[in-house]
């Protein structure tokens, strides 16, 4: 099943913060977290694996809660680079060995960053 | 950037045409991917390679096949093409590290009319 990402869409003006969640109904080993601009490939972002690590990238970090099957990215002070659709990648731990990599996308949240 | 290249990138086709969609990657990466990419959707999982003539199902399997006879190749075939198979498909590469990150190509665009 597919999980859930929130907000949609969010508008921001440069140097302002946004929070996108990725709830999950499955438990999960990994999420994955990706940007992707119009008309362009995603482009990898970061990883969390299942232990509830954090991390940073830049101004962009993720929080992983493997109990509550959640993750959080964090864009703070952003940027007008930021703009995009940003997508999570859940991996399952139900596989009961290894998934291959065998992800499945949220709908995608729609980010706009204004000068 | 990866080293990965989708031909064609842009295809328009007739209802019923066979249709084969070619990834290659120049990484030497073990695992490759194919997804389709619909408005509303998200990213689709069509289907997956673990290896030289390893491949295995994703969730939107049905009407496509996949071959990889060589490390660098993955192909998509779609035997007979359907309108509803008009979308956008992505191939992605990975190598398990810590885990699988995928790396993504540039995409082709495919109408079917």
């Amino acid at each position: 099943q597919q999980p859930v990402q929130s907000p949609q869409a969010v508008i921001l003006r440069e140097g302002e913060d946004a929070v996108i969640n990725c709830s999950s109904s499955k438990a999960l080993y990994s999420v994955h977290w990706y940007r992707q601009k119009h008309g362009e490939a995603p482009v990898f972002l970061m990883i969390l694996l299942k232990g509830g690590e954090q991390k940073g990238h830049d101004k962009i970090s993720a929080s992983f809660n493997e109990k509550k099957q959640q993750s959080s990215l964090y864009l703070t002070a952003s940027q007008l680079s930021y703009s995009g659709t940003y997508f999570c990648g859940t991996e399952s731990s139900d596989a009961g060995g290894t998934s291959y990599g065998k992800l499945t996308f949220g709908q995608g949240t729609i980010l706009t960053v204004h000068p | 950037d990866a080293g990965i290249t989708q031909s064609p990138r842009h295809k328009v086709t007739e209802t019923g045409t066979p249709v084969t969609l070619r990834c290659h990657q120049t990484e030497n990466h073990r695992y490759m991917y194919w997804y389709r990419q619909d408005p509303g959707h998200g990213l689709r999982l069509i289907h997956y390679s673990y290896g030289v003539k390893d491949t295995d199902k994703g969730e939107v399997s049905d009407g496509y096949s996949v071959s990889r006879s060589k490390t660098e190749d993955f192909l998509l075939t779609l035997e007979s093409a359907t309108s509803s198979q008009t979308s956008v498909y992505f191939c992605a590469i990975s190598e398990l590290t810590a885990a699988y990150e995928q790396y993504f190509g540039p995409g082709t665009r495919l109408t079917v009319t």
